[in-house]
């Protein structure tokens, strides 16, 4: 399978603790963006890579949360001290670097905070 | 309020008939996705419009962009219960050229009854 891969699918945490969700983008795609998403909602832009540099946070991207792609490849989103709030599905997608494509999404990762 | 606003928010149909989805903004819509959505998965991608006055259609979906760039509409004629799930609409509402942060509806929940 070729797409944009996301692990886990789902999550169910403690409030309080810390969680890393991981996505791997289709690989000649240079740009992965990360997308949250809750019930009854359309995905909400949380943060964009090009290649390793993240160049654009959303204001809905709060301390807690920190995302990172490393190599350029695959990246990580982290939330630290989880609530209750934060309980959502959090999407990734990835693109190609040339401007006018579409994004290729993810299945997503369900975070349930309990 | 929403930047991008779906009508209706649910849709019950009878299979077989035809169908539209409507997704309207008060700002120029740089680059509008359709994507669908079954229940807690991905998005899937339908089609992309940039140009004004624009059409595409797939299989038995065509979706449009109005000549002013601020309206978007989906038809699906001959409905089957294959296309029952959530309609999104995206665009690129910030940035000339950008597509990359995306912003979207509150999507539309079709149902498909045979």
């Amino acid at each position: 399978d070729t797409g944009v891969s996301q692990d886990p699918r789902h999550k169910i945490t403690k409030r309080g603790q810390n969680v890393t969700f991981r996505c791997d983008p289709i690989s000649e795609h240079n740009r992965l963006y990360w997308y949250r998403q809750t019930l009854g909602q359309g995905p909400e832009f949380l943060t964009y890579f090009q290649n390793e540099a993240q160049l654009e946070k959303s204001r809905l991207l709060s301390d807690r949360f920190s995302a990172e792609r490393p190599k350029g490849s695959f990246s990580t989103l982290e939330i630290q001290r989880t609530e209750q709030g934060d309980s959502a599905m959090y999407l990734c997608a990835s693109s190609p670097s040339e401007s006018n494509t579409e994004a290729f999404f993810g299945q997503g990762t369900r975070l349930t905070v309990v | 309020s929403q930047e991008l606003e779906q009508s209706p928010q649910s849709l019950i149909v009878q299979e077989g008939k035809n169908l539209t989805i409507n997704c309207t903004s008060s700002k120029t819509l740089y680059g509008l996705y359709w994507y669908k959505q079954k229940y807690g998965e991905g998005l899937i991608f339908l089609m992309m419009l940039q140009k004004g006055g624009e059409e595409k259609s797939h299989e038995k979906i065509t979706a449009k962009l109005d000549e002013k760039k601020q309206q978007s509409s989906l038809h699906i004629t001959a409905s089957q219960p294959s296309h029952a799930g959530i309609y999104l609409c995206g665009a690129d509402i910030s940035w000339v050229g950008s597509n990359y942060k995306l912003t979207f509806g509150k999507g539309t929940l079709l149902t498909v009854n045979p």
